[in-house]
């Protein structure tokens, strides 16, 4: 059974710092995704992530993935309070057949002023 | 932006009654899903649904569970006789292609008294 494990689950953070948040999964997989929820809202998409050594960068945020380790990172640059939020990463490990997102446990962040 | 869109936003319920969750995918996707979220824990896969019969379901989807595309616009999740811990917010997500980003509905927060 795939298991995705993020770290840390809450983080908070000054304004104008870096930091990163870390997503481990269990199986093989070539493709995974990061999102976005804030709180009662529904879970935006910012990153999918194909393979082994992918980076994928919007504006604050940047995304990789290395497929040997099963590892994805998450890194946010010169944090700013409009990045508060909780961020997933999701696994898809289903290759010639229907999606099935397996998702970690999440991370929030809280950027203070 | 064509967008996934759900109703209602909130449904609450008496024990052992019947709920429909409605859902009106992206209009070009062909693939459905359902998510749930259990609050303040991480998004479940519930069920993927293509050709007009199930892909995959996981153990939480269970006979009290059915779903639907009862014409060529909504697809439903149905449960039958509702539980306390059904309680969640539930999430209906569409693809156009299989493995394709997955983008999701704003959510249908279920209260089960």
């Amino acid at each position: 059974e795939l298991k995705v494990e993020q770290n840390p689950l809450f983080l908070s953070m000054q304004e104008g710092k870096n930091y990163t948040i870390y997503c481990n999964y269990s199986t093989t997989s070539d493709r995974l995704y990061w999102y976005r929820q804030d709180p009662g809202k529904s879970l935006e998409s910012l990153f999918v992530l194909l393979s082994n050594g992918a980076v994928k960068q919007e504006g604050r945020l940047m995304a990789s993935l290395d497929t040997k380790a099963r590892l994805s990172t998450l890194h946010i640059t010169a944090a700013v309070h409009d990045l508060s939020a909780t961020y997933f990463c999701a696994v898809d490990d289903r290759p010639g057949t229907a999606s099935k997102l397996t998702f970690g446990t999440g991370t929030r962040l809280q950027v203070t002023l | 932006e064509p967008e996934v869109t759900q109703t209602p936003s909130h449904q609450v319920t008496q024990m052992g009654q019947e709920v429909i969750l409605r859902c009106v995918p992206i209009s070009n996707h062909l693939y459905f899903y359902w998510y749930r979220q259990i609050l303040g824990q991480k998004v479940e896969f519930l069920v993927s649904f293509y050709n007009n019969e199930i892909s995959e379901k996981s153990e939480i989807f269970d006979d009290q569970f059915s779903v639907e595309r009862p014409d060529g616009s909504n697809f439903t999740l149905k449960i039958r006789s509702t539980k306390l811990e059904d309680s969640a917010m539930y999430f209906c997500a569409s693809t156009r292609t299989t493995r394709a980003t997955q983008y999701f509905g704003p959510g249908t927060r279920l209260t089960v008294l």
